[in-house]
């Protein structure tokens, strides 16, 4: 079936630290993976995505890598920022064109 | 990038009563939108497609006569929950994508109580 699995559900560093969420999908013909921020009680935002024909991507202190093999993806935020505290979704888009969510990752920055 | 908006923000209501949602793209066309639900530190949950000039298609285990999708135009598309329990409290946000794009952009949400 379709299904995104995620990883850690939380995570918690130190301000200036790395943290890095991944996630790896089921349906081996999906081929766009977005990923979102959500702050408590807003809308989902758009951070970064890529696609199946790409291996890593990189806009400032974010950075996605995907493995089409291993079917894995992966969110690297670098120098982190109290801002960055945040609940964190992965996403596959499946043949059927819908997005599958992961679980969602709490990350919390302590300053 | 686009703007998608829905009204309202919030809606209390009282057990029994039906709840209209809106969802509008403001700045594209889009012929497909979705809509998820979403419950408290939970993941989306993706409810049903919304095709515009066609049946929606519903996601296993949502009530399509319960969930009532309505999307008349390019524009918008309505969720209408019917009859709604305290068990449809929720976050319900709505997205759109513009044609042949693959970003999905989220609606504000509206949260609903169902006392």
């Amino acid at each position: 079936g379709e299904n995104v699995e995620q990883h850690p559900s939380t995570l918690s560093v130190q301000e200036g630290d790395s943290a890095v969420i991944k996630c790896t999908y089921s349906d081996s013909a999906s081929n766009y993976f977005p990923w979102y921020k959500q702050e408590l009680g807003k809308r989902p935002q758009l951070i970064i995505d890529i696609r199946s024909n790409v291996g890593e991507k990189k806009d400032q202190r974010i950075a996605v890598t995907l493995n089409k093999t291993a079917k894995h993806f992966s969110l690297h935020i670098t120098e982190t920022q109290p801002e960055d505290s945040a609940v964190y979704f992965c996403a596959a888009k499946v043949h059927t064109g819908k997005l599958i969510f992961g679980q969602g990752t709490t990350l919390q920055v302590k300053p | 990038g686009a703007v998608v908006s829905q009204h309202p923000s919030r809606v209390i209501c009282k057990s029994g009563t039906s709840v209209k949602i809106e969802c509008r793209s403001l700045d594209f066309q889009a012929t497909t939108m979705f809509w998820y639900r979403q419950f408290p530190k939970q993941s989306l949950m993706l409810m049903a497609t919304s095709n515009e000039g066609s049946k929606a298609t519903y996601e296993q285990g949502v009530e399509k006569d319960k969930f009532l999708i309505n999307h008349a135009s390019l524009t918008l598309s309505t969720l209408t929950v019917t009859s709604a329990h305290p068990e449809d409290s929720s976050f319900y946000i709505c997205s759109a994508a513009p044609p042949s794009a693959d970003t999905q952009y989220f609606g504000p949400g509206t949260r609903l109580t169902v006392l």
